[in-house]
């Protein structure tokens, strides 16, 4: 079935660096893919999001590009705060269903 | 913003025990979601409801678990005698259409069974 792999955290960052987070996914057909972020006490929200191939979702300074060819769709800043300290999901919606399926999370730690 | 809001924050429960996990979704919203997570592990999906009834549901959801919208503002999740497995954070989420960038989460319930 469809599934999505994320890189295991924590990932440890100081303020200004460089991130990336890296998603690789396996679906049937040509999914829509997500990242979705959770703040220390808070739900989910979405992040960004890309439909389809070559896409590039972007927002708050985060970006990820669909990639067919490598089935990924890596998350990047290039410049970290300590705001964007919280837990990373990414996840897929295949064709014609509405069910996320989601990785495992990355848990983000940034210090000043 | 509106938001999705989910009580209480922490349960604490017997093994056997009924649990009801109650969500208040988006008002005008007409989908609405379970999903949960197990400490360490992906966050799930489990059941999804439209029309007031099941649209879909994980092989998860199995005889134990129910899940209504009693009053039209309320949604819950409802398992009838909890098993040590069960002990995760459930989330509950809500759309207003089926597009997958419009979802609402709410903070989620950790469920702890003893």
């Amino acid at each position: 079935g469809d599934s999505v792999t994320q890189m295991e955290g924590p990932v440890t960052l100081s303020e200004e660096a460089f991130l990336t987070i890296n998603c690789t996914y396996t679906a049937t057909g040509y999914p829509s893919l997500f990242w979705y972020v959770q703040y220390p006490g808070e739900g989910l929200q979405l992040l960004l999001k890309a439909t389809k191939a070559d896409d590039k979702g972007s927002n708050k300074g985060f970006e990820a590009t669909y990639r067919k060819e490598t089935t990924s769709f890596h998350l990047e800043k290039g410049s970290v705060q300590v705001s964007d300290s919280a837990v990373y999901f990414c996840a897929l919606v295949s064709y014609n269903t509405d069910k996320l399926i989601f990785g495992t999370g990355t848990r983000l730690q940034v210090f000043p | 913003e509106p938001e999705v809001t989910q009580t209480p924050s922490h349960q604490v429960t017997q093994m056997g025990q009924e649990v009801i996990l109650r969500c208040v979704p988006i008002s005008n919203h007409l989908y609405f979601y379970w999903y949960r997570q197990i400490l360490g592990q992906k966050v799930e999906f489990l059941v999804s409801f439209y029309n007031n009834e099941i649209s879909e549901k994980s092989e998860i959801f199995d005889d134990q678990f129910s899940v209504e919208r009693p009053d039209g503002s309320n949604f819950t999740l409802k398992i009838r005698s909890t098993k040590l497995e069960d002990s995760a954070m459930y989330f509950c989420a809500s759309n207003l259409d089926r597009e997958g960038e419009k979802l609402f989460f709410g903070s989620g319930t950790q469920l702890s069974v003893l």
